[in-house]
Formats: C-alpha cells, structure tokens, sequence
C-alpha cells in the first residue's frame, strides 16, 4: 500500500501525558500537512511542511504542539501536557508539488484517534 | 474569516433517488474547490474543482463549480446504500484546505 499511513490508529491517555504521532506520506510528495477533526466537524488545519522546512502554523497550534519533519520524509505531531479538549481524529495529508500556483490534491491518512481522560 | 458552508446538513434518501448537496465559500486567495467522501475513516478524494462551469463527472457523481456566486453542488444520481457518508467540500486557500462541517447522507434499500 503507498498510500499516507498514521501511527498509532488509536491512542488513550490520561490528562497531563505526552503523546506523539508519526505520518509517512506517500512516496516522493513534497508537501505534508496536519488536520485535526472533532466529532461533527470538518478537518481543522493544523501545520503543513513543504519538504522539511515547517511554512504555515495554525493559530489552533499552541504552545503545547510541536511537529517536526527533519529529513522531509516523515513527520511527528507531539502534544505535551495533553488536555481532555485535545480528543479528536489527528489526520496527516500530503500533495504533490508540481508546480508554482497550481494546487494539487490532498491524500489523507487513516488518522490518529487521541482520546484524553 | 474564511469560511465554508455546506447545505443540508444531513440528508435520508431511498436507494435510486438523486441528490444534491451545496456548498458555498467565502474565502480570500481562492485556488481551487475539492470534495471529498469519509466514512467511518479518513476522507478520499472526489473532486478537485478550479474553473467555473467546467462539469467533473465520475460514475454517477458529478459536481460543477460556480466562481461568480462562489458556490459548487455534488450530485449523486441512482443512489445506493454505499453512497452512505459524510460528504466535506473543502476551499484550497494559498495551501491549506478550508472544510466545511459536511453533509451527512444515509442511503436506505
């Protein structure tokens, strides 16, 4: 399957715990982003990198929340000190980049589920 | 504030009926209109949509895009129980994607 792949599928955690999550795009898409949805809601950009370098942050992103790509391939979204209004599906999309000023499609992964305590 | 809006929010048909489902946007640096299906899981791509008046069509899904009134429809005709989803129409604005809440259909034989 080449398709965006989440890690873990599912997470529980307690109020207070670090919790971290990977995404692997598929092969060779340059851009990756970061989506957050709650139950009844549409997908919340988060963050998305262009290779390594991080471009856009959301003002949803506090401090707590860091996501990193360091090589351009992977990527981790960490929520420290989570709280139980970080429940949600985590999801992880990527885009090819063709070229300047044409926009692509974004392939979404399964996401993570995080359910806080 | 960008936003997106998505009508009706939730919609039950009989297996063979067609439905419409309407999204409008009010969104600077516009690039292009995607929809997408998600059931019980992540989003798959439909559509990406980028010029007015111009049909994408695929099986018996088609949608059609209006730039002047900012809005676009997704029709799905002969329904089937697989249909059964929520369907997101999402506004790419510079690089991000703007989602709507999401039209709930639910297809009964």
């Amino acid at each position: 399957d080449t398709g965006v792949s989440q890690n873990p599928r599912h997470k529980i955690t307690k109020r207070g715990q670090n919790v971290t999550f990977r995404c692997d795009p598929i092969s060779e898409h340059n851009r990756l982003y970061w989506y957050r949805q709650t139950l009844g809601q549409g997908p919340e950009f988060l963050t998305y990198f262009q290779n390594e370098a991080q471009l856009e942050k959301s003002r949803l992103l506090s401090d707590r929340f860091s996501a990193e790509r360091p090589k351009g391939s992977f990527s981790t979204l960490e929520i420290q000190r989570t709280e139980q209004g970080d429940s949600a599906m985590y999801l992880c999309a990527s885009s090819p980049l063709r070229s300047r000023g044409i926009h692509n499609e974004q392939f979404f992964g399964p996401g993570t589920r995080l359910t806080v305590l | 504030e960008d936003k997106v809006v998505q009508s009706p929010l939730s919609l039950v048909v009989h297996e063979g009926d067609t439905v419409t489902l309407n999204c409008s946007y009010e969104v600077t640096n516009f690039r292009s209109l995607l929809w997408y299906k998600q059931e019980k899981k992540a989003p798959t791509f439909l559509f990406m949509l980028t010029s007015s008046g111009i049909e994408k069509k695929s099986g018996r899904l088609s949608s059609i895009l209006d730039k002047k009134e900012l809005f676009s429809i997704l029709n799905i005709t002969a329904t089937q129980t697989g249909d059964s989803a929520v369907y997101l129409c999402a506004v790419s604005n510079t690089d991000k994607l703007i989602f709507g809440t999401g039209t709930r259909l639910q297809v009964f034989p």
